[in-house]
C-alpha cells in the first residue's frame, strides 16, 4: 500500500526558506520511471504543479519557480525534500506530495499525501 | 500555449450526465489526466491517459479527447460527485500543468 505524508513548518516568515519533507512507503524510488512530485494549492484556488524528481535523480521544475525551488531525495530513508527560497505571502497554501507511477513519455499522480498547510506571514 | 482551460463551473441534476471540458493546444499530442477534489481533501485520480479508469473508480466516470479538447463525462451523476475537478497534462518539455479547475454542482 502506497502512502505519502508531508511534514514541515506551518508558519514561515517572508524571505525565509521553506523546507518540506515527503515521507513515503509502499514503493521505492529505485524503481524504473517512478517519481515523486510536489503540488500546491493556495486557499480557495487551483492546483499548481511545482516540480518532480524521478528514480534516476532527473528533476523537472515549474518555470515560474525554477530559480527558487530545489527537490532532492534520499532513497535510503524513503524521503523527498522540497526547498523553496525567498518565501512570500503568495506562497501560502497547502503543499502536497504525490506518487508518479512508472510510465513512458508522460507522468501523472496516482496517489497523493494529505497535504500540509503553510502560511507565510510576518 | 502552455495552459489548460476549464469552465469555472458546471451544474447538473442528479441522474443526468455532466461534461467537463479541458482545452489546450498541447492536448492533441499529450495525454490528459483528471482529478477529483472534495473540500478539505487531497485530489484523487479519476482518469489517466485520456480515458483509462484506475481501479475503484466507478464506471460512470469516463474520459475522452478529441483535438485540443479533453472531456470528463460523468453519467448518472450522484450527489457524492459534487466536487472540484482538475485536468492535468504534460508539456513536451516534461513539465506539467493543471487546468484552473471546474466546480461541479449537483442541483
Amino acid at each position: 500500500q502506497v502512502t505519502l505524508k508531508e511534514s514541515g513548518p506551518t508558519l514561515v516568515r517572508p524571505t525565509q526558506t521553506l523546507t518540506l519533507t515527503c515521507s513515503f512507503s509502499g514503493f521505492s524510488l529505485s524503481t524504473d520511471a517512478v517519481g515523486v512530485g510536489w503540488i500546491r494549492q493556495p486557499p480557495g484556488k487551483a492546483l499548481e504543479w511545482l516540480g518532480l524528481i524521478y528514480w534516476d535523480d532527473e528533476k523537472l521544475y515549474s518555470p515560474s519557480l525554477k530559480s527558487r525551488l530545489t527537490i532532492t531525495k534520499d532513497k535510503s530513508i524513503n524521503q523527498v525534500v522540497l526547498s523553496l527560497t525567498n518565501m512570500n505571502p503568495a506562497d501560502t497554501g497547502t503543499y502536497y506530495c504525490a506518487h508518479i507511477p512508472g510510465s513512458g513519455g508522460y507522468w501523472y499522480f496516482d496517489l497523493w499525501g494529505r497535504g500540509t498547510l503553510v502560511n507565510v506571514s510576518s | 500555449s502552455y495552459e489548460l482551460t476549464q469552465p469555472p463551473s458546471v451544474s447538473v441534476s442528479p441522474g443526468q450526465t455532466a461534461r467537463i471540458t479541458c482545452s489546450g493546444d498541447l492536448l492533441p499530442r499529450q495525454y490528459t489526466f483528471w482529478y477529483q477534489q472534495k473540500p478539505g481533501q487531497a485530489p484523487v485520480l479519476m482518469i489517466f491517459k485520456d480515458s483509462e479508469r484506475p481501479s475503484g473508480i466507478p464506471e460512470r466516470f469516463a474520459g475522452f479527447s478529441v483535438g485540443t479538447t479533453a472531456t470528463l463525462a460523468i453519467s448518472g451523476v450522484q450527489a457524492e460527485d459534487e466536487a472540484d475537478y482538475y485536468c492535468q497534462s504534460v508539456h513536451i518539455t516534461g513539465k506539467g500543468l493543471f487546468g484552473g479547475g471546474t466546480k461541479l454542482t449537483v442541483l
